[in-house]
């Protein structure tokens, strides 16, 4: 079975600081890995994703993530945050089910507040 | 610019009432999933479709939640008897399966339901 483990559950910055939220995931093959965003009252929008290729993925507004294997960790980063990324942030991984069927399982989500 | 879009945006019914909510997928998308948001328990996949065959719908209460695909643009999700514990936000994303997994999901914008 997959899993997705998001420690941060929420998060509180000033404008101008850096982001990073942690997110670890549990599944031996092959992954495929996402990072979503819930801005208030909206519904959940594709930030980046990685399949396969560079770690260091780029995604919208900013926005990378790392892809480390030997850690089973997809970290979100943002070198300066905006009053306009409060929002909640999910990480998702995609693997097999036991039913042998492709699956996507998300996190409990990060809520980040930034303050002007 | 194609969207995944959700009927009604907004329901308030009784408990007891039967509640159905539609979901049009984006065309070419193989792959249909419910979710279920509330604030205590977050995002809970609830059902999910490829090439309309139910794959996994152990997320829902089964005795009264029900998911169909009458056809390849009409994702549905019944409630029957709604309870006042069924208040949150349903969303419907879509996808498409190809060799290496589920490319990313396209979320709609949900439907508020309230029980009262």
């Amino acid at each position: 079975a997959q899993s997705v483990s998001q420690h941060n559950h929420h998060v509180i910055l000033s404008e101008a600081a850096s982001l990073e939220l942690g997110c670890n995931y549990s599944y031996g093959g092959t992954v495929n890995l996402f990072w979503y965003v819930q801005y208030p009252g909206q519904h959940l929008q594709l930030l980046l994703k990685y399949f396969s290729g560079d770690p260091l993925v780029k995604g919208i507004k900013g926005f990378e993530a790392e892809f480390i294997k030997s850690k089973f960790s997809f970290n979100l980063r943002k070198p300066s945050v905006q009053w306009s990324d409060t929002a909640e942030y999910f990480c998702a991984v995609n693997g097999v089910d036991s039913g042998g069927y492709q699956k996507v399982t998300f996190g409990t989500g990060t809520k980040l507040q930034v303050i002007p | 610019d194609a969207r995944v879009t959700q009927t009604p945006r907004h329901k308030v019914t009784e408990m007891g009432q039967e509640v159905t909510m539609r979901c049009q997928p984006i065309l070419g998308h193989n792959t249909v999933f419910w979710y279920r948001q509330t604030m205590m328990q977050g995002l809970e996949l609830l059902a999910y479709f490829r090439n309309r065959a139910p794959l996994d719908d152990s997320g829902m209460p089964k005795d009264r939640f029900s998911a169909e695909m009458p056809d390849a643009t009409l994702a549905t999700l019944k409630i029957q008897p709604s309870e006042p514990r069924d208040s949150a936000v349903y969303f419907c994303a879509s996808g498409l399966v190809r060799d290496r997994g589920i490319h990313e999901q396209y979320f709609g914008p949900g439907t508020r339901l309230t029980v009262t």
